[in-house]
């Protein structure tokens, strides 16, 4: 198993650029989350998916979009990339019934 | 809502001295509680949960429902114990949702 992988694993965009980044796990989980990591900031919930065909808002959802667009892969999409969007991003899962999330290696982008 | 406040950024303990790494949360409901942790250079994993009661790595957490927290401890700590700890917690609903705390590096000096 891969467990939970994320691409790319770095990123640079101009202001105003759109990118995706994609997340997928091969390990049949029911929940899907995407965070993002800041300095002093910890770990912010940007929105989570608690099974297939079904998204919610986490706490700083603005300025993104999600697809689940089946069990295995959630995507997160930014539209028009800002500076403050800078930052680490991180994929998980999590299986029903199951108390671990597990998480993907990160994706580190930088909006110029 | 739920929140989860861990107080210090930074805790820096030289080997040997025991750790506690601050975590207090508010819910309205049951909480399950959980403590990530993040070598450098490596992917966040569990460290260890409440339910289980487990001590991992010597980490121990108890939680106290009266003052809300859930403070992780070790007596002695190791070098290798310096990394980003992380408290979490998950919406015991239907959502499954989890929150976590900005998170407190820890620096064990030799």
């Amino acid at each position: 198993n891969a467990g939970v992988t994320q691409t790319p694993k770095f990123q640079v965009l101009k202001t105003g650029q759109s990118m995706t980044l994609q997340c997928a796990q091969d390990m049949n989980h029911n929940s899907m989350y995407w965070y993002r990591q800041d300095p002093g900031m910890g770990l912010r919930l940007i929105y989570y998916s608690a099974s297939e065909g079904t998204t919610d808002k986490g706490e700083v959802p603005n300025g993104y979009n999600v697809s689940r667009l089946n069990k295995r892969e959630f995507s997160l999409r930014l539209e028009s990339a800002a500076p403050s969007q800078t930052s680490v991003y991180f994929c998980a899962s999590r299986g029903l019934n199951l108390d671990t999330q597990y998480f993907g290696p990160g994706t580190r982008l930088t909006v110029l | 809502a739920q929140r989860v406040t861990q107080p210090e950024k930074l805790l820096s303990v030289f080997k040997g001295a025991p750790v506690e790494l601050k975590c207090n949360y508010s819910y309205s409901g049951s909480p399950e509680l959980f403590w990530y942790v993040q070598y450098s250079r490596q992917r966040l994993q569990l460290l260890l949960r409440h339910i289980s009661r487990e001590s991992i790595k010597g980490f121990t957490a108890d939680l106290n429902k009266g003052e809300t927290s859930f403070h992780l401890k070790k007596p002695f700590a190791q070098e290798e114990d310096s990394a980003m700890y992380y408290c979490a917690l998950r919406d015991s609903g239907g959502y499954q949702k989890v929150t976590f705390g900005t998170g407190t590096k820890l620096q064990v000096i030799p």
